[in-house]
């Protein structure tokens, strides 16, 4: 079955970048996710990818795609305090389920 | 718009009893997902709603687990009978399908003693 990897935990200085990785198995995966969990919140859609593109930017976050390697990253320029969360990559499979494939989650931890 | 919500936002039961856990999705979203996270660990799928019908129960652990959404609007998430092991964070999301975001509720934490 499809299978999701990360680290658990990061530890940066408010201001430096963060770089979330994460491995998974599934070679038809459609779509690459990355959640973002405050503490007592659900969980938030932060961005995705299509598996046909290598790179995403959108403001202080970009998304890398190694589909070679399957390895996903999660780059975070000029780290905050509200920043720090528990980051969940995720994929989802060319399936017609829609089924979702979340990783253990990194826990993102800002030090000011 | 109001989001995604579940009730209770944390239930402690004991060992052998019933938990009903309900989930409202986002008005209009006709899929609706269960999750659970188990400490430290992945979130793991545990089934798919479309409207009323269940689209894909494979994540499921066994039979002591029974979703139900009639009516296609809330679902609930029957544990009977507990065990330890079911203790752990249950996810709703829901989502008006394709390839839309999956807008998750703020989860129920399940303590099992």
């Amino acid at each position: 079955g499809e299978d999701v990897e990360q680290s658990l935990f990061l530890s940066v200085r408010e201001g430096d970048s963060s770089v979330i990785n994460c491995t998974y198995t599934d070679s038809s995966s459609t779509y690459l996710y990355w959640y973002k969990q405050e503490p007592g919140a659900g969980l938030q859609l932060l961005t995705y990818i299509f598996s046909n593109m290598d790179m995403k930017q959108d403001q202080r976050l970009t998304v890398l795609l190694n589909k070679k390697d399957k390895h996903l990253s999660l780059r975070i320029a000029d780290t905050q305090t509200g920043d720090s969360a528990i980051y969940f990559c995720a994929e989802r499979d060319s399936g017609g389920y829609q089924k979702v494939t979340f990783g253990t989650g990194t826990k993102l931890q800002v030090i000011p | 718009e109001a989001g995604v919500t579940q009730f209770p936002s944390h239930s402690v039961i004991e060992k052998g009893q019933t938990v009903t856990l309900r989930c409202d999705p986002i008005s209009g979203h006709d899929n609706l997902y269960w999750y659970r996270r188990v400490m430290g660990k992945e979130i793991k799928f545990l089934l798919h709603f479309v409207k009323e019908s269940k689209q894909d129960e494979s994540g499921m652990p066994n039979n002591r687990f029974l979703a139900e959404r009639t009516g296609g609007t809330y679902s609930t998430l029957k544990v009977q009978p507990a065990e330890l092991e079911d203790s752990g964070v249950y996810f709703c999301a829901s989502s008006q399908g394709g390839i839309n975001e999956q807008f998750f509720g703020p989860g129920t934490r399940l303590t099992v003693l």
